[in-house]
């Protein structure tokens, strides 16, 4: 299967300063999707984005397939994006392989 | 919206049960997914299911059965619980295959 890698692994913010988590994965991908993890542990998904931009308020992420990887942008950070960030990728048959995590935490 | 539920946030069992983790979700998808969640493991999955009655083995499937005899429901069963079987439990689901998945709430299970 896939491998999938995010970093950082961790990051520490003030809020109102802007981030960007990065998703690499190691084979061709049919999707790619972000997730967030709430400190309550519902996953929430944010982008299904198999290539290109889109952007959704505050947040943005652009995939680049042929260089297999992805960027979720956080602009203006607020207490509430703190939580895990996750991306998924998958190939075939339907299976999601997830990365380990980005885990954002925003200061007052 | 869609809806993803699962039957339980808290969940306490005792070595040797038997333990039904059930999902329902209300958006007529065909796909249904069960995950854990370890800290430092990520999301691993377990089983995974393209119709009614089908299923599908994931990454992790030992010491797990499942069940699907309805489209919106999808059962995760550990027929003799082991305290390594102690995990959130997360049931996702999609329409079609590969499509935007969706998770219910999560379900932390303590096996004793």
């Amino acid at each position: 299967g896939i491998q999938v890698e995010q970093s950082p692994p961790d990051l520490i913010l003030q809020e109102g300063a802007n981030s960007t988590l990065r998703c690499n994965f190691s084979d061709s991908v049919n999707n790619l999707q972000w997730f967030h993890q709430n400190p309550w542990g519902q996953l929430i998904n944010l982008f299904y984005i198999p290539s290109g931009t889109k952007q959704n308020g505050r947040l943005s992420a652009t995939t680049v397939a042929t260089e297999r990887y992805s960027l979720l942008y956080i602009s203006s950070s607020q207490t509430t994006d703190s939580g895990v960030y996750f991306c998924a990728g998958n190939t075939n048959a339907g299976k999601s392989t997830f990365g380990d995590g980005t885990t954002l935490t925003v200061k007052p | 919206d869609v809806k993803v539920t699962q039957s339980s946030r808290y969940l306490v069992k005792r070595t040797g049960e038997k333990v039904f983790l059930e999902c329902v979700q209300d958006m007529d998808h065909e796909n249904m997914f069960w995950y854990r969640q370890d800290p430092g493991l990520g999301l691993r999955l377990i089983y995974f299911s393209y119709d009614v009655k089908m299923k599908e083995k994931g990454d992790i499937p030992e010491g797990y059965s499942v069940s699907r005899e309805k489209k919106e429901r999808f059962s995760l069963i550990l027929e003799s619980a082991s305290t390594n079987q102690t995990s959130m439990y997360l049931c996702a689901s999609s329409s079609p295959v590969g499509e935007k998945l969706f998770f219910g709430s999560g379900t932390q299970l303590s096996v004793l």
